[in-house]
């Protein structure tokens, strides 16, 4: 079974600080992985998508980037905001076309 | 596009009530998804449709009922609500085939309390 882990679990840091969140799975058998935000109360925002055949994926000041031999994924922020404020969850994509998800990484940027 | 849409947006129900949770889209998407979220457990997969007439059973199935009688719309049923199924419940779509790339986009959610 697919599992997912998301490190840290919470992380604080000031503005304008890089930062970069961790994202572990089990079973490098994927087709794809997302990075969703999620804000309080609110639904899930896709960020950045890999497919399995990728390194990686640039938005904005996002990265992400994928490593199926290590089953490892990292997101990259630079010069964070307060306005990242949020948490971010990992998902893959394996057979059936199922999303597996970590359970996340809550983030603060204070000003 | 609207994209995906979930009614309703909030319920509270009674432990025993039953009650259906909508989830439409309109990108002509084969696969469908429910998913629901609970505080440190992440997203869990109750059910999933791979086209219209098909479902299949995900991480968490019961409890709940599903249909997909027409391609665009995936239903959830809960035939008698139980407190442990106080949650956040999200839908997803996907579509597949050569050049496509899995990605899920998901609805803003129906949290349900039952009290």
């Amino acid at each position: 079974k697919q599992e997912v882990t998301q490190i840290p679990a919470a992380l604080s840091v000031p503005e304008g600080e890089n930062l970069v969140l961790n994202c572990s799975f089990t079973d490098s058998a994927i087709y794809n992985l997302q990075w969703f935000r999620q804000d309080p109360g609110k639904g899930l925002t896709s960020l950045l998508l890999i497919q399995s055949s990728q390194r990686e994926q640039t938005s904005g000041r996002l990265n992400a980037s994928l490593d199926k031999s290590s089953g490892r994924s990292t997101l990259y922020i630079a010069a964070s905001q307060p306005g990242d404020s949020a948490t971010y969850l990992c998902a893959f994509t394996g057979g059936g076309n199922k999303l597996t998800f970590g359970t996340g990484t809550q983030l603060k940027v204070e000003l | 596009n609207a994209g995906v849409t979930q009614t309703p947006k909030f319920r509270v129900l009674k432990t025993g009530q039953s009650m259906t949770l909508l989830c439409a889209q309109d990108m002509n998407h084969e696969y469908m998804y429910w998913y629901r979220q609970d505080p440190g457990m992440g997203l869990r997969l109750i059910h999933y449709s791979v086209g219209e007439g098909t479902t299949a059973k995900g991480e968490v199935p019961d409890g709940y009922n599903v249909s997909r009688l027409k391609k665009q719309n995936f239903l959830l049923g809960l035939e008698s609500a139980a407190p442990s199924q106080t949650s956040v419940y999200f839908c997803a779509s996907t579509t597949t085939g050569p050049g496509k790339t899995y990605e899920q986009y998901f609805g803003p959610g129906t949290r349900l309390t039952v009290t």
